[in-house]
């Protein structure tokens, strides 16, 4: 079945330092969305790509959908203790409507 | 805003008990979704509804059943409890289909211990 995958699994960085993760699903996706998990609560909605190749960014994230529309990135610029959290990417494999979510990336900002 | 309301927090039960995860959203969603959430292995789709009555196995169904009499309300069944079972399961829904409606909104999730 398919599989989406990200990494790194876990990412500590420093305040102010910038950080990334990526996702790639074994199967071409329709869209791709991402969401962020606070420590303790559940996921929330960030956004949704669409395009082949597109680029949304909100403030300090940027997100990009590859060309081939397997692969995916989320971006954050000099990272705040706010950004504190677990970021999935998720999305249905072309011709299904169910959503798959990646393993998740876990990121630590230290003050 | 949509609520998605999951009826228990923690639970604890014995293996071989038949555990039923209750699920109400109040937006008039079409879709409903019912995942588990382990360390490492991110969020796994157990069953997925897109209609009342009408349901869809996700990648780990084993052990499980789903309910959907009503459209607001989606129920987890676990016919014989299993240690193996012992995670946070996380309820969800969207309104459609649709690209402009898909967002998937989540309950708080229940923390299942199974001993």
């Amino acid at each position: 079945g398919q599989q989406v995958m990200q990494i790194p699994q876990y990412q500590h960085v420093q305040e102010g330092e910038d950080f990334t993760t990526y996702c790639n699903s074994s199967t071409t996706l329709s869209n791709i969305q991402w969401y962020k998990q606070r420590p303790g609560g559940h996921p929330v909605f960030l956004i949704q790509l669409v395009k082949s190749g597109e680029v949304k960014k909100q403030k300090r994230l940027t997100f990009q959908f590859g060309e081939a529309k397997k692969n995916s990135s989320l971006h954050i610029t000099a990272t705040q203790t706010t950004d504190v959290g677990t970021y999935f990417c998720a999305g249905p494999a072309s011709g299904t409507y169910k959503y798959i979510f990646g393993t998740g990336t876990r990121l630590k900002v230290l003050a | 805003d949509v609520k998605v309301t999951q009826s228990s927090r923690y639970l604890v039960k014995r293996t071989g008990e038949k555990v039923f995860l209750e699920c109400v959203q109040d937006m008039d969603h079409e879709n409903m979704f019912w995942y588990r959430q382990d360390p490492g292995l991110g969020l796994r789709l157990i069953y997925f509804s897109y209609d009342v009555k009408m349901k869809e196995k996700g990648d780990i169904p084993e052990g499980y059943s789903v309910s959907r009499e009503k459209k607001e309300r989606f129920s987890l069944i676990l016919e014989s409890a299993s240690t193996n079972q012992t995670s946070m399961y996380l309820c969800a829904s969207s309104l459609s289909l649709g690209l402009q409606r898909n967002t998937i909104y989540f309950g708080e999730g229940s923390w299942l211990t199974v001993v």
